[in-house]
């Protein structure tokens, strides 16, 4: 069974720029989490969905960043204009709802994002 | 005081050896807890579930103690490739797990 995929892997842009990155949870999982996670720190979560809602955004800086989720599958998330604080390991997960470890959480190998 | 509070060591042990993480939480309404291993630039990968007392898989044991509000983590016979941080996570909310910082191991030969 595939994992959760993420795309791309590393993203470098200059301050200022928008950037955009891609999850696809695993096959069947309802739920689908954003996590940032900066160096020594466990991750955080920005946004979690239930199918195609977002049903927990409180986390995230809806100034600059926004998701969607347009079909309760893959997901975007993005952020417009990038800062140099933003620069983290962006983190997708996935978990199924209704299965037995019900919340269990996934996650894809992440997106490194630099901003210089 | 952080939700999810856990020892960054880092721990070295040598191969062969019992070593033992803790970890508190502050929220006693979480019901369940995970352990995740962390590889260095790699993502957290799900090591093991603690939904009651405890739990055991090999070499690995999570205990639970709901009183004191920690969990621990228990590995035994420690192998080179146990080098690794480990995250902990509550779930004070339903479907929202909260991690600590994680506690990095060096399993030395």
């Amino acid at each position: 069974e595939a994992g959760v995929v993420q795309s791309p892997r590393y993203k470098i842009i200059e301050k200022k720029q928008p950037v955009a990155f891609w999850c696809n949870p695993i096959s069947g999982h309802n739920t689908l989490y954003w996590y940032l996670q900066n160096l020594g720190q466990g991750p955080e979560l920005l946004i979690r969905y239930e199918n195609e809602e977002a049903v927990d955004d409180s986390q995230l800086p809806k100034d600059r960043f926004s998701a969607e989720r347009l079909k309760g599958v893959d997901s975007t998330l993005k952020i417009q204009p990038a800062e140099l604080g933003d620069s983290a390991v962006y983190l997708c997960a996935s978990s199924d709802r209704g299965g037995r470890g019900y919340n269990e959480q996934f996650f894809g190998p992440g997106t490194r994002l630099t901003v210089l | 005081r952080k939700e999810v509070e856990q020892d960054p060591g880092p721990f070295n042990v040598p191969e062969g050896a019992t070593v033992a993480f803790n970890c508190t939480y502050s929220n006693s309404a979480s019901q369940s807890f995970f352990w995740y291993r962390q590889d260095c630039r790699k993502e957290p990968k799900l090591l093991m579930s603690v939904y009651s007392s405890g739990n055991e898989d090999g070499r690995f044991t999570a205990q639970l103690n709901r009183a004191s509000q920690y969990i621990s983590l228990l590995i035994r016979d420690s192998k080179l490739s146990d080098s690794a941080t480990y995250l902990c996570a509550a779930e004070p909310r339903s479907y929202q797990l909260t991690f600590g910082k994680g506690t990095k191991l060096s399993v030395i030969p």
